[in-house]
């Protein structure tokens, strides 16, 4: 079976850090981009950034939200994606998807971790 | 960047209704759309791409149609699992922006 589970969120401080991992299972994850979708609650989707496969040169593209302060990045030898968040604001506050990339739609998404920055 | 808009931002429609959701970018796009299904506190699926292509597994009252800035989603013939809040995606190039949501509610 194609999943895709994430784990890492949880309650953090503003201005502190935080890495979430997705864990692919079920398909060749170096064959594909990888993708982070974010969820504020009660709000609409918002892309926050991919990479591209090896293939494509692993380069990676931001939202203008999160450029400088989020890093994606992956392991292909562990079917792993992470998204370092840095320098964390609470309107970063959402639900993460993890996303597969294909080259026309985000076609499989993970269950989604939750994080929280406050004080 | 390309703005992606979808008015309404609701719907509220009647069991068996043909309904029609709307999605412009702000440049074109040409083909490159996307539209995602996400009902209540679950995760987005991806019902149509390049337009008009449907998932596997998506069921057929579910078409798209569109190209260059103009683009929608209409399902046929509504059922009361269709229930959902519907977005478009661009996916010509960086930022592969989302627009806002229409959601869709029974009359």
């Amino acid at each position: 079976e194609v999943q895709l589970v994430e784990s890492g969120g949880g309650l953090v401080q503003p201005g502190r850090s935080l890495r979430l991992s997705c864990t692919a299972s079920g398909f060749t994850f170096g064959d594909y981009a990888m993708s982070w979708v974010r969820q504020a609650p009660g709000k609409g989707l918002e892309w926050v950034g991919f990479i591209r496969s090896k293939a494509y040169g692993g380069t990676t593209e931001y939202a203008a939200s999160v450029k400088g302060r989020f890093t994606i990045s992956r392991d292909d030898s562990k079917s792993i994606a992470y998204l370092q968040m840095n320098s964390l604001k609470t309107e970063d506050t959402a639900v993460y998807y993890c996303t597969r990339a294909r080259r026309d739609a985000f076609d499989i998404w993970g269950q989604g971790t939750m994080v929280t920055v406050s004080s | 960047d390309i703005q992606m808009t979808q008015p309404p931002s609701s719907l509220s429609v009647s069991i068996g209704d043909r309904v029609t959701i709307t999605c412009r970018a702000s440049q074109g796009i040409s083909n490159s759309l996307a539209w995602y299904q996400q009902k209540p506190g679950t995760l987005p699926k991806l019902l149509i791409y390049a337009a008009s292509t449907l998932q596997s597994g998506v069921p057929s009252r579910f078409s798209g149609s569109g190209s260059g800035t103009d683009f929608t989603l209409t399902i046929s013939s509504l059922q009361p699992e269709d229930v959902a809040t519907y977005y478009c995606q661009k996916y010509d190039s960086a930022p592969l922006t989302f627009g806002g949501g229409t959601k869709v509610e029974i009359k």
